[in-house]
């Protein structure tokens, strides 16, 4: 069974900055798009953005609310995915999830990972 | 910006068939998903490209995708599967989600 565990998360003060991973297994990782999805509290799900595997370009994506803040990364040596946080907000403040993509849609999930963002 | 609708709540009743829509300009052109999530859980996909189940999820999930809606249908609906819905779609090269459907086994 795929396994995507999310590390990182913890409490920063705007304008801050906190990288995130995730460490997949039980696939073959450096095959795989990947994404990062958000939910804030009480909230429905947001995508956040996606890279695609080198062998694909390796490109991003990424939504309105975090371009030019958030930056993907992977490392397939370490079957590691990241998300880079920089200038952090408030409203940044969510569970953010790693998971898989292909076919278009969100097939894995990790369990997530809390990003607090406070004064 | 591109933009999926779905009505806040959906009741049913034990047995019944549940249809949860997804509104969205022309979302029949593009391929429609969809997410149960249960409370404090992560989401776990039921449907994609429209109408495909992943392995795992019952027969009696399924998925519909024409003009501007995407239907998630649920016969025989069980008390396990009161729990939030969230559709998504494509938009160029971003993801959208729906707002999000709380159904609700009576």
């Amino acid at each position: 069974e795929v396994q995507l565990v999310e590390s990182g998360g913890g409490l920063v003060k705007p304008g801050g900055s906190l990288r995130l991973s995730c460490a997949a297994s039980r696939f073959t990782f450096s095959n795989a798009w990947m994404s990062w999805v958000r939910q804030a509290p009480g909230k429905g799900l947001e995508w956040v953005g996606r890279i695609k595997s080198k062998t694909d370009g390796g490109t991003t994506d990424y939504a309105a609310p975090v371009k030019g803040r958030f930056t993907i990364s992977r490392d397939d040596s370490k079957n590691t995915l990241y998300l880079q946080m920089n200038s952090l907000k408030t409203e940044d403040t969510a569970v953010y999830y790693c998971t898989t993509t292909s076919h278009g849609s969100f097939h894995y999930w990790g369990q997530g990972t809390l990003v607090t963002v406070s004064s | 910006s591109y933009e999926l609708t779905q009505p806040p709540s959906v009741p049913v009743s034990p047995g019944q068939t549940a249809s949860i829509t997804c509104s969205g300009d022309k979302l029949g052109d593009k391929y429609a998903c969809w997410y149960q999530q249960k409370p404090g859980q992560s989401p776990v996909l039921v449907i994609y490209e429209d109408t495909k189940r992943p392995s795992g999820i019952p027969e009696r999930f399924s998925g519909s995708n024409s003009g501007n809606t995407a239907t998630l249908t649920i016969s025989g609906t069980q008390a396990m599967d009161e729990a939030d819905y969230y559709c998504q779609a494509w938009d160029s090269s971003t993801v959208v989600f729906g707002g999000g459907t709380k159904l609700t086994v009576l």
